[in-house]
C-alpha cells in the first residue's frame, strides 16, 4: 500500500517562499514507473494542478505558476518537494502531493492513482 | 488551456438512487478523462480514467461515459460511503485541468 504524507509550514509570509515535502513509504520515488505530483484547492474551489516530476529530475509545471515553482525529488529520502516563490494570499490553499503511472502502451491516459491526505498553507502576514 | 466545468454544483440523493454527475470540456478532449472522489480530511481518491475505465478495486455501481467534450458519472445504487465531493480532470492537454466539483449530499 502507496502511502503519502506532506510536511511543512502551515503559515508563510506574503513575498515569502513556500516549502512543502512530500514523503512516499510502501513505494520508491526512484522507481522507473511513477511521476510525482503537485496539486493544490483553494477554499471552495476545484484542484489546480500545479506540477509533475520524475525520478530523473525531469520536471513540468502549470505555465501559470511556471517562473515560481520548483519541483525536486531526494532518491535517498524517498521524498519530492515543492518551492513556490513570492507567494501571495491567492496561494492559500491545500496542498496535496500525488503519484502518476508512467504510461506503457501507445497511448497515455494520464491519471493520479495515489493521493496524499494534503496539508493546508496559509499566507499570511 | 482547457476549462472543464461540472454540473451541478450540489446534489441531494438518498441511499439507494440513483445519481448522473456531468462534466463538459471547453473543447474536445477526446476520452482523456478522470474522475475522482474526495471527502473530507481524507486523500482524494481515483475511480475511472479514460472516461469510462474503472480503477482496480472500485465498485461496479460506479460508471463513466462520454467522449469528446461531454462526460457523465454515474453511481447506479448509492451508498452511505458515497457522499462526497467527486471531480472530472482532463488529461488531453496540460495544464492538467479539474472541474469545480459535485457535492454529493444526504436528503
Amino acid at each position: 500500500q502507496v502511502l503519502l504524507q506532506e510536511s511543512g509550514p502551515g503559515l508563510v509570509k506574503p513575498s515569502q517562499t513556500l516549502s512543502l515535502t512530500c514523503t512516499v513509504s510502501g513505494g520508491s520515488v526512484s522507481s522507473g514507473n511513477y511521476y510525482w505530483n503537485w496539486i493544490r484547492q483553494p477554499a471552495g474551489k476545484g484542484p489546480e494542478w500545479i506540477g509533475r516530476i520524475n525520478p530523473s529530475g525531469s520536471a513540468v509545471n502549470n505555465p501559470s505558476l511556471q517562473s515560481r515553482v520548483t519541483l525536486s525529488v531526494d532518491r535517498s529520502k524517498n521524498q519530492i518537494s515543492l518551492k513556490m516563490t513570492s507567494v501571495t494570499v491567492a496561494d492559500t490553499a491545500v496542498y496535496y502531493c500525488a503519484r502518476e503511472p508512467y504510461c506503457t502502451d501507445g497511448v497515455c491516459y494520464r491519471r493520479f492513482d495515489y493521493w496524499a491526505q494534503g496539508t493546508l498553507v496559509i499566507v499570511s502576514s | 488551456d482547457i476549462q472543464m466545468t461540472q454540473s451541478p454544483s450540489s446534489l441531494s440523493a438518498s441511499v439507494g438512487d440513483r445519481v448522473t454527475i456531468s462534466c463538459r470540456a471547453s473543447q474536445s478532449i477526446s476520452n482523456y478523462l478522470n474522475w475522482y472522489q474526495h471527502k473530507p480530511g481524507e486523500a482524494p481518491k481515483f475511480l475511472i480514467y479514460a472516461a469510462s475505465t474503472l480503477q482496480s478495486g472500485v465498485p461496479s455501481r460506479f460508471s463513466g461515459s462520454g467522449s469528446g467534450s461531454h462526460f457523465t458519472l454515474t453511481i447506479s445504487s448509492l451508498q452511505p460511503e458515497d457522499f462526497a465531493t467527486y471531480y472530472c480532470q482532463q488529461t488531453y492537454n496540460s495544464p492538467y485541468n479539474f472541474g469545480q466539483g459535485t457535492k454529493l449530499e444526504i436528503k
